[in-house]
């Protein structure tokens, strides 16, 4: 069984621009929710979706959306990249329990 | 605001020695905690749920149980690939839907 894919695996962008990442869910897991994970702050939570709705929203600002597809296949996407926004970004989904599987994240580096 | 606190920060031990992790939290109402494990460079790896106090949950060395108030991951003998940084969560019955709130992790080092 196949488990939650997040693509790139590393990405190193550039202050100002902007970056999509991408989370495959485990078949059958309709909630997605991100994460962001720094050394300082540890794992923090973006937001959530199920069934192509945002469900709740952690506290970060604006520049950082996110959304669900049909299939429920998730994008979040970073917008005016800060130094700041460099870490693991983390995705897991969810079935009908309370358990998170969370993919291998996405590392991202702005310079 | 709902909280979670693990310590160590860090725990080095030699292998064969036993110890525990603990994982403090509050929340207004806990519909769960979780135990993760974490590789560098990885995701976290699901390990345990629990649900009520005086509830435990076993996986080969490892032995989670929960207070009203706290975690512990108990490690029986430990080997060198235990070593990880273990995570507590907890899910809030008040708070938001799918929202984790993540402790910063107990990093353990296992020596042979």
């Amino acid at each position: 069984k196949a488990g939650v894919t997040q693509t790139p695996r590393y990405l190193i962008k550039t202050r100002g621009q902007q970056v999509t990442l991408s989370c495959s869910p485990i078949s059958g897991h309709r909630s997605v929710s991100w994460y962001q994970q720094t050394p300082g702050q540890g794992l923090q939570f973006l937001f959530e979706y199920f069934s192509e709705t945002q469900r709740n929203k952690g506290n970060f600002p604006g520049r950082f959306s996110g959304r669900q597809f049909s299939n429920s296949r998730s994008e979040m996407n970073v917008s005016t990249l800060e130094l700041g926004d460099s870490a693991l970004y983390l995705c897991a989904s969810r079935k009908t329990g309370d358990e998170a599987f969370f993919g291998q994240g996405t590392r991202l580096t702005v310079v | 605001e709902d909280q979670v606190t693990q310590s160590p920060e860090a725990l080095r031990l030699q292998e064969g020695e036993s110890s525990s992790l603990n994982c403090s939290y509050t929340v207004s109402g806990l519909r769960g905690l979780f135990w993760y494990r974490q590789d560098p460079g990885k995701g976290p790896e699901f390990l345990f749920t629990l649900y009520s106090a005086g509830e435990e949950k076993e996986k080969e060395r490892l032995k989670a149980t929960l207070t009203k108030k706290e975690s512990f991951l108990h490690i029986t003998a430990p080997k060198p690939e235990d070593s990880a940084t273990y995570l507590c969560a907890v899910l809030d019955y008040g708070g938001s839907q799918g929202n984790l709130i993540f402790g910063k992790g107990t990093k353990l080092s296992v020596k042979p």
